[in-house]
């Protein structure tokens, strides 16, 4: 079968650093997506990763180990706007498959 | 500017009628999906549309239908043999499967109650 987990539910202090972890088992990869979703509103894209490694893009940076089936976003001096749900998503061969989302919750 | 809308943003229906809801985009993709989101789950893809006058079924197309006549409209009806079809309803498109990173641009979303 085909699965995804991510973590249900993070909290974190607003400026501090917090690693959102995601695993998967799929038939087939053809790269890996993160998405930042807020309450009512549709997911917008963050990240994509194909290759082994860290991407870095601003304050969020992605990394993937595809030999571990894992990967995590960074999300580094938070702010009380990054207070959002994040899916993960795997291309597979023909669709992405979305894992059910982190909701990041971010205290002052 | 470039994107994708649907309408309504939030719908009300009684059970037993059929509704459609509309998705549009002006972004000159040839691939269109419906994913349909429940609190606490991941998106689970409707259906799918690779090219005009052609459509898949996802993983949950049951008491769902759709048609593909444009190339910037993919219209979704939520049929009364839909047993539970109270649902965040979000319409996305991509260039093409085959090209580039494929990354996925959504609309909105329409929220969908039945009374």
């Amino acid at each position: 079968g085909q699965n995804i987990d991510q973590p249900t539910e993070m909290t974190a202090t607003e400026g501090a650093i917090v690693q959102i972890n995601c695993t998967y088992q799929t038939s087939g990869f053809n790269g890996l997506f993160w998405y930042q979703q807020h309450a009512g509103e549709a997911p917008t894209f963050l990240s994509y990763n194909v290759l082994d490694g860290l991407e870095e893009k601003g304050r969020f940076s992605s990394f993937l180990s595809r030999s571990k089936g894992y990967s995590y976003l960074l999300l580094k001096e938070l702010q009380m706007k990054d207070s959002a749900s994040y899916l993960c998503a795997v291309r597979g061969n023909y669709q992405l498959i979305w894992g059910a989302g982190t909701k990041l919750i971010i205290k002052p | 500017d470039g994107g994708i809308t649907q309408s309504p943003k939030y719908l009300f229906r009684k059970e037993g009628q059929n509704v459609t809801l509309s998705c549009e985009q002006n972004l000159n993709h040839d691939a269109m999906y419906w994913y349909r989101q429940d609190p606490g789950q991941g998106l689970r893809l409707i259906y799918y549309s690779q090219i005009v006058n052609d459509f898949q079924k996802g993983d949950i197309a049951e008491g769902y239908s759709v048609s593909r006549e444009k190339k910037e409209s993919f219209p979704l009806t939520v049929t009364s043999a839909q047993k539970n079809p109270t649902a965040f309803y979000l319409c996305a498109s991509t260039a093409g499967w085959a090209r580039g990173t494929d990354t996925q641009y959504f609309g909105p979303g329409t929220r969908l109650t039945v009374l």
